[in-house]
C-alpha cells in the first residue's frame, strides 16, 4: 500500500459541532479504507471507497474520495459523545489484502 | 457467532525470553494480519498469511515470525524479546480486500 499522511493528529471540538479529519497521498491510491478505535479498544471497519469521487454516507458521517484517488475525507455532522476515538484511513494496494494505516486522528468531544 | 480472539490479553516478560501470542479466527477467513500500535506509529504491519503454510514478511517483521498451520490460527512469535517491541498487538482476519476484523488485542511489556 501507498504511505498515507492523515491530519488533524489530534482535534477537540464541542459537542454538536463538524468534524473532519483528511487523508492524503503523494501517489494514487488503490482505494481507501476508514476504521474507527474507540479508547482501550481495536479499529473497527466502517467503510471503503473504491472510485474517484465517490461519496458515502452513514447517518452523520459523509465519507469523499477524491477525483485524483490522491485523498479523501471523513466528515462528522454534529458530533456526539459516543464519536470519541481515532480515526484511521487506510490504503490497500492494488490486488492486494494488505493495508497501510494513517497515523490516524483522535477526536475528543466536550459535552 | 463468528469471532477472533487473542491471548493472553496482558504479557509482561523478560528481555531475551521468547514469547508467543495466539489469535485465532472463527470467520474461516483465508488472510490473516498481525500489527503492532505504538504512539505515533499508529498501526503497523508485522505478518500477513493469505492460507494455510503461507507467511509473508510485513513493515516491521524483524524479530518476529509467524506460522500457519491451519485456517484458524495464526500465532505470532518474538524470538528473543527486547524492550523496543513493548507494544498492543493487533490480530485482524478478513476475506474481502480492505475489509478487516480486529481482535481485541494483547498488550505486551518486555522488562
Amino acid at each position: 500500500g501507498q504511505q498515507v499522511m492523515q491530519i488533524p493528529q489530534y482535534q477537540h471540538v464541542q459537542e454538536g459541532e463538524d468534524f473532519t479529519t483528511y487523508c492524503n497521498s503523494s501517489t494514487t491510491l488503490s482505494n481507501i479504507q476508514w476504521y474507527k478505535q474507540r479508547p482501550g479498544g481495536h479499529p473497527v471497519f466502517l467503510i471503503q471507497l473504491v472510485k474517484s469521487g465517490e461519496v458515502k454516507k452513514q447517518k452523520r458521517l459523509t465519507f469523499q474520495f477524491g477525483e485524483a484517488k490522491k485523498n479523501s475525507s471523513l466528515h462528522i455532522t454534529a458530533t456526539q459523545t459516543t464519536d470519541v476515538g481515532t480515526y484511521f484511513c487506510a490504503d490497500s494496494g492494488a490486488g492486494s489484502y494488505q493495508l497501510t494505516f494513517g497515523k490516524g486522528t483522535k477526536l475528543s468531544v466536550i459535552p | 457467532d463468528a469471532e477472533i480472539t487473542q491471548s493472553p490479553r496482558h504479557k509482561i516478560t523478560e528481555t531475551g525470553r521468547q514469547v508467543t501470542l495466539a489469535c485465532h479466527q472463527t470467520w474461516n477467513h483465508n488472510n490473516m494480519f498481525w500489527y503492532r500500535q505504538d504512539l505515533g506509529h499508529g498501526l503497523r504491519l508485522i505478518h500477513y498469511s493469505y492460507g494455510v503454510h503461507d507467511t509473508n514478511k510485513g513493515e516491521v517483521s524483524d524479530g518476529y515470525s509467524v506460522s500457519r498451520s491451519n485456517t484458524e490460527d495464526l500465532p505470532l512469535t518474538l524470538e528473543s524479546a527486547a524492550s523496543s517491541q513493548t507494544s498492543v498487538y493487533f490480530c485482524a482476519s478478513g476475506r474481502l480486500a480492505g475489509e478487516q476484523f480486529f481482535g481485541p488485542g494483547t498488550r505486551l511489556t518486555v522488562l
